[in-house]
């Protein structure tokens, strides 16, 4: 069946370091990637999305690439900022109605 | 644009209460999910719908828990009676067609049974 698999958290950075968080995916076909981000407090929200292989998503100074030859789609960002201190979560679409979410990856910026 | 809309933000109350947990979705949207988040468990689709209609309630984790969808504007989730370990966030999420579209959550609520 389709699975995402994300690395497990917590990661830890000083603020301006680069960021990856990795995610791989199972799926047969096509499916849609997406991003999404949970600050403390709320509810999670939609960092970006890629829809088909090797379409990048950027929103923030996030973004993620559709690899379909790896069937991964990591997270990265040149440089982050205490702000960015959140949880990330991976998740595939497909023809089904429901997304499928990783156990999601915290990440912890300080100064 | 108003996004999903859930109440109450925060719930507290005894063991054995019954606790009726609301969402209202993004107007348009026809597919309407209630999650549940711990720390032990993570994330958790409890049940989702379609046009005001259950497609798929096998998250939902025993009989204690309902869920219904009256109208495309409104759904409750309802725990009758609740236990601690009921103890979480429940979040509601809409979306328009398909598995490709993106979901819209709410702020959630904070259940805490005693």
């Amino acid at each position: 069946g389709n699975s995402v698999t994300q690395m497990e958290g917590p990661v830890t950075l000083s603020e301006e370091a680069f960021l990856t968080i990795n995610c791989t995916y199972t799926a047969t076909g096509y499916p849609s990637l997406f991003w999404y981000v949970q600050y403390p407090g709320e509810g999670l929200q939609l960092l970006l999305k890629a829809t088909k292989a090797d379409d990048k998503g950027s929103n923030k100074g996030f973004e993620a690439t559709y690899r379909k030859e790896t069937t991964s789609f990591h997270l990265e960002k040149g440089s982050v900022q205490v702000s960015d201190s959140a949880v990330y979560f991976c998740a595939l679409g497909k023809n089904t109605d429901k997304l499928i979410f990783g156990t999601g990856t915290r990440l912890q910026v300080f100064p | 644009d108003a996004g999903v809309i859930q109440s109450p933000r925060h719930e507290v109350t005894e063991m054995g209460q019954e606790v009726t947990l609301r969402c209202k979705p993004i107007s348009g949207h026809d597919y309407l999910f209630w999650y549940r988040q711990t720390m032990m468990r993570g994330l958790e689709l409890l049940i989702y719908f379609n046009n005001n209609v259950p497609i798929d309630d096998s998250g939902m984790p025993e009989d204690r828990f309902s869920a219904k969808m009256p109208n495309a504007s409104f759904s409750t989730l309802k725990i009758q009676p609740s236990e601690p370990r009921d103890s979480a966030v429940y979040f509601c999420a809409s979306s328009f067609t398909g598995g490709n579209q993106p979901q819209h959550f709410g702020d959630g609520t904070r259940l805490s049974i005693l």
